[in-house]
């Protein structure tokens, strides 16, 4: 079974403070997503990640960076933490191209204060 | 560009009766068509997608899905829904990109 983990299930941070949202994936998929989901909005797609240093900005890019130095992880980094960032943020890997199912992490609750 | 509507934000069913969530995508080429699940305080998982072989798509759980060019819907349905079935339902669209676009969900109670 693919598996997809996230650092943290749940996670408490001032408004200001640097975060980082780690995520890890066994089945060496070349894809990797992240995303934020938010009642009545569904998923939306902040970046994602084809290949080992490559990234490319989603929907909603602004006020997160990425970092993706080894092909199994991917890392979700909000520069500066604001409160409009509180959010369910899930992240999900696929194998190829657009028919590929993607695989879902257990998502990280965030709580910017 | 893509745009994935779901229909009703949550519907109620009684157990043991008909499920139908309603899913239509905007696209000039037909695409990739998926359903998610989330159950409570998890991730998506995967229910079914259609990959243009066959119109009527079965997925787990005896959910199926139906592709229909003409109304650009790719609905999802169960005959007989169990208390089990409460969750979030998403659909969602991909093309030859590798993103996929995401209806706003749809939130299914069964009722008792």
């Amino acid at each position: 079974d693919v598996k997809v983990t996230q650092s943290s299930r749940y996670l408490v941070k001032r408004t200001g403070e640097k975060v980082f949202l780690e995520c890890v994936q066994d089945m060496d998929h070349e894809n990797m997503f992240w995303y934020r989901q938010d009642p009545g909005l569904g998923l939306r797609l902040i970046y994602f990640s084809y290949d080992v240093k490559m990234k490319e900005k989603g929907d909603i890019p602004e006020g997160y960076s990425v970092s993706r130095e080894k092909k199994e992880r991917f890392s979700l980094i909000l520069e500066s933490a604001s409160t409009n960032q509180t959010s369910m943020y899930l992240c999900a890997s696929s194998l190829g191209t657009g028919v590929d199912t993607q695989y879902f992490g257990p998502g990280t609750r965030l709580t910017v204060l | 560009a893509q745009s994935v509507t779901q229909l009703g934000s949550h519907v109620s069913v009684s157990e043991g009766a008909l499920v139908l969530l309603r899913c239509n995508y905007s696209s000039s080429v037909p695409p990739y068509l998926f359903w998610y699940v989330q159950y409570p305080n998890q991730g998506l998982q995967l229910l079914l997608k259609y990959t243009s072989a066959a119109t009527l798509v079965k997925g787990i759980n005896d959910f199926e899905a139906e592709f229909k060019k003409s109304e650009t819907s790719f609905h999802l349905t169960k005959p007989s829904a169990h208390m089990s079935d409460a969750a979030e339902y998403f659909c969602a669209a991909s093309g030859s990109a590798r993103q996929l676009t995401f209806g706003s969900g749809t939130q299914l109670t069964v009722l008792p």
